[in-house]
């Protein structure tokens, strides 16, 4: 389809094991966001990506999180080392501009840490 | 400090009943957007509208409304005649850190009984 693809939509890990999400933004979108959803919790915002910009990794917890997009297109989250906090559901927006314009979300890669 | 805030967890109704979703929000800007998303069970975030701040005109679609009062920063949605497949987490959002993110507020939750 048309819309934001993510995956996988489900991902169980042990604690400690290294995770990759990837997320597919709908075609021409330079706005690229990740949000992470905590059960019975708002959206916490993780990065942004515009264009060839340098990335707003503000919202990432720790140095144990990183994302790249390239080519100006898919975004991978990696999660290294994952603690069982890290449970949650990982949520992938793109815009055609900014966060000012109307996100369009993917459905969310579900991640569990044993 | 830029903040949505929405009291409300949860609220439950029966069909046909006029339901109002409270949203107030803390912003620095002097002008800004206001976005509601809907969130159904399926948990893809679904755009519903945008207000600009200057704007602050009631606006209805269908059976959903919006009021915006600048001068107590609320913008508050109501859906009248509530149906079934209204039940869903409803976001509040502002666009904060210079408009590279969207804010959200922590939902809320609501659900429709026949």
């Amino acid at each position: 389809g048309a819309g934001v693809s993510q995956s996988p939509s489900n991902k169980v890990t042990e604690k400690g094991k290294d995770v990759e999400l990837r997320c597919d933004p709908i075609s021409g979108h330079t706005a690229l966001y990740w949000y992470r959803q905590s059960l019975g919790q708002g959206l916490e915002f993780l990065i942004y990506f515009q264009g060839n910009s340098a990335p707003d990794k503000s919202g990432l917890p720790s140095d144990r999180f990183s994302a790249e997009r390239t080519g100006g297109s898919v975004s991978t989250l990696t999660i290294q080392r994952t603690q069982q906090e890290d449970s949650a559901v990982y949520l992938c927006a793109s815009s055609l501009t900014s966060s000012t314009g109307e996100l369009f979300f993917g459905e969310g890669s579900r991640l569990t840490v044993l | 400090a830029q903040k949505v805030t929405q009291a409300q967890t949860e609220i439950s109704v029966v069909e046909k009943e006029d339901v109002t979703l409270d949203c107030v929000y803390e912003t620095r800007d002097t002008t800004y957007y206001l976005f509601w998303y809907k969130q159904p069970p399926s948990g893809e975030l679904v755009f519903l509208i945008r207000r600009n701040s200057f704007d602050e005109q009631n606006e209805i679609s269908g059976r959903y409304s919006w009021n915006f009062q600048k001068s107590t920063s609320s913008f508050n949605f109501t859906i009248t005649a509530s149906q079934v497949v209204d039940s869903a987490v409803y976001f509040c959002a502002l666009p904060t850190g210079g408009g590279n993110k969207l804010t959200f507020g922590t939902g809320t939750q609501l659900k429709v009984e026949l």
